[in-house]
């Protein structure tokens, strides 16, 4: 079945910890986008990549970090850095520009 | 002022009822617009995308859009148990990497 793969569904992190969370899909989708998502908030987007080898910050960037060395990849590392993980975590892909986002189901990260 | 205004709700209803949900955006640059739908743990699932003003039915789903007064519907016909939900509003950025603005999203609760 074609779709957007997250894993793992839920994640704990440690304190001084950097975890990375997975998104692949094979849909053969240019461009790939991360979101966070909090209790009664819209998604923020952390990144966003249109093509392989670039991506861009989105809005809330800062203590993030990924990379896009395969089309169908797009792994997100949540760094030490970021002092408020706990949230909600969502990979959406996208066609072409004139097609709408399609979403993962999403990895919960905790922290312990 | 947020970009995007979300009634959260909770808005509860019987079944059968017609539901009505709404969002108001304050930037014109976005020109495209789309309604998911989330289930509690899960990704947001699309269920609505236009461009223009005017509506689009899908089934039991109508999408009104209204460039002009900047404000989107959503109206669920026969609503059942299954569409309780969280519905999300989005609007598509295309100066942005095709950034997706969301609402808060709605809670919507529907009673057999």
């Amino acid at each position: 079945d074609g779709g957007i793969t997250q894993s793992p569904k839920y994640l704990f992190r440690k304190e001084g910890q950097n975890v990375t969370l997975s998104c692949e899909q094979n849909l053969n989708h240019d461009a790939m986008y991360w979101y966070r998502q909090d209790p009664g908030q819209g998604l923020r987007l952390i990144y966003y990549s249109q093509i392989v080898n670039d991506f861009q910050k989105g809005d809330i960037a800062e203590g993030y970090s990924v990379s896009r060395e395969k089309k169908e990849s797009f792994p997100l590392t949540v760094t030490s850095a970021q002092k408020n993980p706990t949230a909600f975590y969502l990979c959406a892909s996208r066609a072409s520009s004139n097609q709408p986002q399609h979403f993962g189901d999403g990895t919960r990260l905790s922290i312990l | 002022q947020k970009e995007v205004e979300q009634d959260p709700g909770p808005l509860s209803v019987p079944e059968g009822a017609i539901v009505s949900l709404n969002c108001t955006y304050s930037n014109s640059a976005f020109q495209y617009f789309m309604w998911y739908r989330q289930y509690s743990r899960k990704g947001p699932e699309l269920l609505m995308y236009t461009y223009s003003s005017g509506n689009k039915e899908d089934g039991r789903f109508t999408a009104q859009v209204d460039k002009s007064s900047k404000y989107i519907s959503l109206f669920i016909r026969d609503s059942q148990p299954s569409d309780s939900a969280t519905y999300l509003c989005a609007m598509r950025w295309l100066e942005y990497g095709n950034k997706l603005v969301f609402g808060a999203g709605t809670i919507l609760r529907v009673k057999s």
